[in-house]
């Protein structure tokens, strides 16, 4: 089955310092998902990835999709305390079903 | 409008019992699924449902089975609650294999 692998599992920062989660995928992707959980909250949408090498910001979060399509990397720039959360992204199965990594759990240090 | 909710938001209750939760999405989205998220934060499909497929993860107890009275619900029902069920199960609904929202969660917990 999908396997999706996503490093680090957690990542403490001092605030002002980036971030950066990896996703890795043992097969080729159509598209990737990445979603924000914060604590004791419910999974939020990010962003979607579907072209080859494509890069993507968002304020100061940048997406970006391999050229091979089998990996992924959210960057956060200057982290801040509104950054604390669970990160993951997510990869499709068969219909309209997501894998979801295993998430890297962010914590901020003011 | 809450665009997926989810009922009740905690679940207290014994081993052996038969429970339900219920999901309503009003976003008019054609699939539902349901999630199991354990203490580690590892956040596991258990079901896609749209109008025409049932899809139920290979790793899923039967004594898990999802009921969809119409499109805009999906329900969860569990048999035999064992411990290991304690979670939190999130409802979440996308058009096809867009973005998907979820609800706010329902936190289980078998004693």
């Amino acid at each position: 089955g999908q396997q999706v692998m996503q490093i680090p599992q957690y990542q403490h920062v001092q605030e002002g310092e980036d971030f950066t989660t990896y996703c890795n995928s043992s097969t080729t992707l159509s598209n990737i998902q990445w979603y924000k959980q914060r604590p004791g909250g419910h999974p939020v949408f990010l962003i979607q990835l579907v072209k080859s090498g494509e890069v993507k910001k968002q304020k100061r979060l940048t997406f970006q999709f391999g050229e091979a399509k089998k990996n992924s990397s959210l960057h956060i720039t200057a982290t801040q305390t509104t950054d604390v959360g669970t990160y993951f992204c997510a990869v499709p199965n068969t219909g309209n079903q997501f894998y979801f990594g295993t998430g890297t759990s962010l914590t901020v240090i003011p | 409008d809450t665009a997926v909710s989810q009922t009740p938001k905690y679940l207290v209750t014994q081993m052996g019992n038969d429970k339900s939760i219920k999901c309503e999405q009003n976003l008019g989205h054609d699939t539902m699924y349901w999630y199991k998220q354990d203490s580690k934060k590892f956040l596991k499909i258990m079901f896609s449902y749209n109008n025409k497929e049932l899809i139920i993860n290979e790793t899923v107890p039967n004594r898990f089975s999802p009921k969809s009275p119409d499109k805009a619900h999906l329900n969860l029902h569990i048999n035999s609650l064992e411990l290991g069920d304690s979670a939190v199960y999130f409802c979440a609904s996308s058009q096809a294999e867009y973005e998907q929202y979820f609800g706010p969660g329902t936190r289980l917990t078998v004693t």
